[in-house]
């Protein structure tokens, strides 16, 4: 049972360029979930999911996309890669109660020059 | 709005000693309250939680949080501290009046161990 795993770790950019991260969990889990994480600061919210083929916008959605087709996968698209987009990006998957507490991915860390 | 704080940017502890991380919360129904830890370069792991029941809640590696109705806080406490407890945690809530049952985060309080 491996839980959340992302790849890749690392990965610089350039300003324009596009990159999908990766999210897979093994637990069969409905809700998924896309975080960013600033220095200093705490998670916000990207894009979530309720389960295959369901997504939805989260606080900071802008300049990402999701997509969900299957229960263990939650790729992140990043479109033309801005500085401002230089973060660590978090996957996380929960159970379906909704007290459920979140699992958490190693998290990827992204720096866009 | 719904909104988590953490007062302490930073909290520096002897080994040995007590621990308290500060959390105060905001919102509009009852809540669900969890508390994460955060290990350099590694994902957020999950300590503990409030549903509904007993003000105190007993977590992983001896950590327990008091919820507070009245004071709307769920500080994050450890009668005696280890090194290795130096991290950054996060204070989290769920506020049940609102449908899409996201999370609320905290901006994260730095704990500090010294031996």
């Amino acid at each position: 049972n491996a839980g959340v795993t992302q790849t890749p770790k690392f990965r610089i950019l350039k300003i324009g360029q596009s990159m999908t991260l990766q999210c897979t969990q093994d637990m069969n889990h409905n809700y998924m979930y896309w975080y960013r994480q600033d220095p200093g600061m705490g998670l916000k919210l990207i894009y979530y999911s309720v389960g295959a083929g369901i997504t939805d916008k989260g606080e900071v959605p802008n300049g990402y996309n999701v997509s969900r087709s299957t229960t263990e996968d939650f790729p992140l698209r990043l479109e033309l890669a801005a500085p401002s987009q230089t973060s660590v990006y978090f996957c996380a998957s929960r159970g379906p109660i909704r007290y459920n507490e979140q699992f958490f991915g190693p998290g990827t860390r992204l720096t866009v020059l | 709005a719904q909104s988590v704080a953490q007062p302490e940017d930073q909290v520096n502890v002897a080994e040995g000693n007590p621990l308290t991380v500060k959390c105060t919360y905001s919102v509009s129904g009852n809540p669900y309250l969890f508390w994460y830890v955060q290990y350099p370069n590694r994902g957020l792991q999950f300590l503990l939680k409030y549903i509904t029941g007993d003000n105190l809640v007993k977590g992983s590696y001896g950590f327990e949080a008091e919820f507070n109705k009245s004071q709307t806080s769920f500080h994050l406490k450890k009668p005696s501290a280890l090194v290795s407890d130096s991290a950054l945690y996060f204070c989290a809530v769920r506020d049940l009046a609102d449908s899409n049952y996201q999370l609320i985060w905290g901006a994260g309080t730095k704990l500090i161990i010294k031996p």
